[in-house]
């Protein structure tokens, strides 16, 4: 069975200093892996996602997520943040394989930037 | 434009009087889900279902019930609610392309049992 950690429930930083989300996951196969946010009182969005080749993937917002095989991790990362990023971020991963559609989820980490 | 509907935003309700959230989508999708969020747990999966007909449990299915008549429209439905499904609800769906390519999901329900 697949499963997701994400290390930290909360995570402050302050205003334009960089910051790295952190998930690491299990699963028996290959994998899809994806990142989403949630801002408050909204539902989930899409930020990024792994699902082949690259295993560097960005968003259009400046959020950057390396998949690591090895470390079985695919963390996030932001250079330099702004106060429009505090939100919930949700790591996900899926085993992939036709009909195989669910995702499971992370336990959420709560990114609260500081002026 | 491409979206998931779900109704109503915000319930309010006592033990054991049946509730249905609907959950509505324009994309064609054949694969839809419920999830629920609770603080600390992230999202489980409730029911899903791969298309017309076609649905299946998932990780937390105790006390919920679904349908799929039609492939646009999924509800969840809470036969006699209780407290502990007091929990903000979640629909999702996607396309079956071979492996998901990630979720389009509703904006959520707030859904509180007293």
């Amino acid at each position: 069975a697949q499963s997701v950690t994400q290390l930290d429930s909360q995570v402050p930083v302050f205003e334009e200093a960089p910051v790295e989300l952190r998930c690491n996951y299990s699963s028996s196969v290959s994998v899809y892996l994806f990142w989403y946010v949630q801002y408050p009182n909204q539902g989930l969005q899409l930020l990024l996602k792994y699902l082949s080749g690259s295993t560097l993937v960005e968003s259009i917002n400046g959020f950057e997520a390396e998949f690591n095989k090895s470390q079985t991790s695919f963390h996030l990362r932001k250079p330099s943040v702004h106060i429009s990023d505090t939100a919930e971020y949700f790591c996900a991963v899926s085993d992939g394989g036709f009909g195989n559609e669910k995702l499971t989820f992370g336990t959420g980490t709560r990114l609260t930037i500081i002026p | 434009e491409a979206q998931v509907t779900q109704n109503p935003r915000y319930l309010i309700t006592v033990t054991g009087k049946k509730l249905t959230v609907t959950c509505s989508q324009n994309m064609n999708h054949e694969y839809m889900s419920w999830y629920r969020q609770d603080p600390g747990l992230g999202l489980r999966q409730i029911y899903y279902s791969m298309n017309v007909e076609v649905t299946d449990k998932g990780d937390v299915p105790e006390g919920y019930k679904v349908s799929r008549k039609e492939k646009r429209n999924f509800p969840l439905i809470l036969e006699s609610p209780s407290p502990n499904q007091t929990s903000l609800y979640f629909c999702a769906t996607s396309r079956i392309t071979g492996g998901t390519r990630g979720y389009t999901f509703g904006s959520g329900t707030r859904l509180t049992v007293v």
